[in-house]
């Protein structure tokens, strides 16, 4: 079967650095994405990692470890705005993509 | 720039009524078309999926439909709505490629049943 897992809820501080994890079991891996979803609006992309290792895109980064089933999303410093849902997503051997539940991100002054 | 359209933003339709929800994408051609559904709290859930006019692939068996009449226009119908299908539908699009499927969402339409 397919599984995406991803925590349900995180708090963290304004400023500080947060990581969301994302753990997986798909019939075929042709790359990982993770978006961004602010309440009541719609998911915007962030990142895609398709080889192993650490993509870095300014406050925001993101790792993949095949082998592991694994990948998590590195925010750094923090701000209110980064408060929203972090969505996980793989493309399986259809190229289509299967999406985890989400991680709200709650940021605490 | 590509854009993509969804309308209505928000509907509150009775139990048993028909249902109509509408996309269209701008400055591209011939794209893949999504229709999801999300629940309250919950993640994407692919309803249906279009390669071209006129082809159209479910996910999920249900009482909803999809068609593609325009290369670029994606509607999702129902004859009658259920409670459950309460929820925020999102249209997607992405290039016509088999190798990376980064996904460009509209706006969402947020549907109440009552």
């Amino acid at each position: 079967g397919q599984n995406i897992d991803q925590p349900t809820e995180m708090t963290a501080t304004e400023g500080a650095i947060v990581q969301i994890n994302c753990t997986y079991q798909t019939s075929g891996f042709n790359g990982l994405f993770w978006y961004q979803q602010h309440a009541g609006e719609a998911p915007t992309f962030l990142s895609y990692n398709v080889l192993d290792g650490l993509e870095e895109k300014g406050r925001f980064s993101s790792f993949l470890s095949r082998s592991k089933g694994y990948s998590y999303l590195l925010l750094k410093e923090l701000q209110m705005k980064d408060s929203a849902s972090y969505l996980c997503a793989i493309m399986d051997s259809n190229y289509q993509l299967i999406w985890g539940a989400g991680t709200k991100l709650i940021i605490k002054p | 720039s590509q854009t993509i359209h969804q309308w209505p933003a928000t509907l509150v339709q009775p139990v048993g009524s028909p249902l109509s929800l509408e996309c269209t994408v701008e400055g591209t051609s011939n794209p893949n078309l999504y229709w999801y559904r999300q629940a309250a709290g919950r993640g994407l859930q692919l309803l249906f999926y279009s390669v071209g006019i006129g082809q159209i692939s479910s996910e999920v068996p249900q009482n909803l439909s999809a068609s593609r009449p325009q290369d670029r226009q994606f509607i999702l119908s129902s004859k009658k709505l259920l409670l459950s299908d309460s929820g925020f539908y999102l249209c997607a699009w992405s290039v016509p490629t088999t190798d990376y499927n980064e996904q460009f969402f509209g706006p969402g339409t947020r549907l109440t049943v009552l």
